[in-house]
């Protein structure tokens, strides 16, 4: 079974330029989650969506930073205009509720760098 | 608001040895998830162990078991039989059981197996 599918794995931009982040989660998965990791704050949830409703966006960090589920096979994040302070490890995560315990399972994360 | 706290940074062992890493949490919560979550340089999150709460049998899987102390809201990750592919770093991570399904992390443990 193919995993939660991240592209693309490196993004290098500058400073002020659009970045699009996708994910596309496990076939059959109800549950979505991007995730920042840096240095100083560790790993945070940005936001999550539940059968591709945004149930949490508390950790989204100001208006420059977006995402939306428009299926349950694919997700973007997108950050416009981007800022150095940006840069990051940027993972989406899927799981599925059912009843028993769900856990997530992680893309290979996304490494992006605001020049 | 929950946290998780790992308290030691960086950690070593020799190869073939035990080594038990620290987790704490704070959460007015009863009923939770708990979970090991180990990064390799390659840096995806693979999920090493999980704990459901209500269990008050420590979960093991091969070489890792866990010691969950639910009053002392203490989880540690305990390695056996240390093997130079378990260098990496380590995250504890919590989960409600209902609704949120969103993971807390600590910021992390770095472990080195020296040869």
């Amino acid at each position: 079974d193919a995993g939660v599918i991240q592209s693309p794995r490196h993004e290098v931009t500058e400073m002020g330029q659009e970045v699009t982040l996708r994910c596309k989660p496990i076939s059959g998965h109800n549950s979505l989650f991007w995730y920042r990791q840096t240095m100083m704050r560790g790993l945070e949830l940005l936001i999550y969506f539940n059968n591709n409703v945004p149930i949490d966006d508390s950790g989204m960090p100001e208006d420059r930073f977006s995402a939306k589920m428009p299926n349950a096979s694919f997700s973007t994040l997108k950050i416009q205009p981007s800022e150095p302070r940006d840069s990051a490890v940027y993972f989406c995560a899927s799981s599925r509720v059912d009843g028993a315990l769900p856990p997530q399972h992680f893309g290979d994360g996304t490494r992006l760098s605001i020049l | 608001a929950q946290t998780v706290t790992q308290s030691q940074p960086e950690m070593s062992v020799q190869e073939a040895e035990t080594v038990t890493l620290s987790c704490t949490y704070d959460t007015s919560e009863s009923d939770y998830y708990l979970f090991w979550y180990k990064q390799p340089p390659s840096r995806q999150m693979i999920l090493v162990i999980r704990q459901e709460a209500y269990k008050q049998q420590n979960a093991t899987e091969n070489r890792f078991s866990v010691n969950f102390q639910k009053a002392a809201k203490s989880f540690s990750l305990k390695i056996s039989d240390s093997q130079l592919g378990d260098a990496a770093m380590y995250f504890c991570a919590y989960r409600r059981r209902f609704g949120n399904e969103k993971l807390t992390f600590g910021t992390g443990t770095r472990l080195t197996i020296i040869p």
